[in-house]
């Protein structure tokens, strides 16, 4: 079946540690994005990509750091300069942005630094 | 950036409608999306508007009118499974996504 898996579910880091978020998708989809969820707000938009080899800053990049060198990953780095790094993360992608087609989301991955 | 306001929890009876709002302000308007989001996991895709009208799809219903720059999510035949967060997001004119904070529906028996 085809999808978005992120990895892993849960992550524990420590403050002061680069963490990378893993996000894969089979789905063939040229567009893939990450955001992050905090309790009693909206999905915010981190980074996202429409292409392999490029990628574009999305509201609050600040911390983070993004590569998209395979059509099928779009890897997240959270990085020690990201001052409130505890959260939910969501990766997502979707066809070509011109299609208009909705995003598919992976299942997440709940990132807690102490 | 952009700007998306809906409401923050509704509550509603098992077999009622819902009506949830969403008003947004974005620079240019590249479609808006409707998803369903339960506690702890990834949301799913409810419905698209890009055009000025009522969509339908089963119980769920979504309204755009992009002169006023609002859409609703009318949500028939209430059962506790809806129980979920309604995420609200629009397609800018560089075609980025953004999110509403989300609404909570409580469907009560």
């Amino acid at each position: 079946d085809g999808g978005i898996t992120q990895s892993p579910k849960y992550l524990f880091r420590k403050e002061g540690q680069n963490v990378t978020l893993s996000c894969e998708q089979n789905l063939n989809h040229d567009a893939m994005y990450w955001y992050r969820q905090d309790p009693g707000q909206g999905l915010r938009l981190i980074y996202y990509s429409q292409i392999v080899n490029d990628f574009q800053k999305g509201d609050i990049a600040e911390g983070y750091s993004v590569s998209r060198e395979k059509k099928e990953s779009f890897p997240l780095t959270v990085t020690s300069a990201q001052k409130n790094p505890t959260a939910f993360y969501l990766c997502a992608s979707s066809d070509r942005d011109g299609n208009n087609s909705p995003l598919h989301f992976g299942n997440g991955t709940r990132l807690t630094v102490t | 950036g952009q700007n998306i306001d809906q409401p923050t929890e509704m509550t509603a009876t098992e077999g009622a409608i819902v009506q949830i709002n969403c008003t947004y302000q974005t620079s240019g308007f590249n479609g808006l999306f409707w998803y369903q989001q339960h506690a702890g996991e990834a949301p799913t895709f409810l419905s698209y508007n890009v055009l000025d009208g009522l969509e339908e799809k089963g119980r769920f219903s979504s309204f755009l009118s992009r002169s006023k720059g609002y859409s609703y999510l009318l949500l028939k035949e209430l059962q506790m499974k809806d129980s979920a967060s309604y995420l609200c997001a629009v397609r800018d004119g560089d075609y980025k996504l953004s999110f509403g904070a989300g609404t909570t529906v409580t469907v009560r028996a």
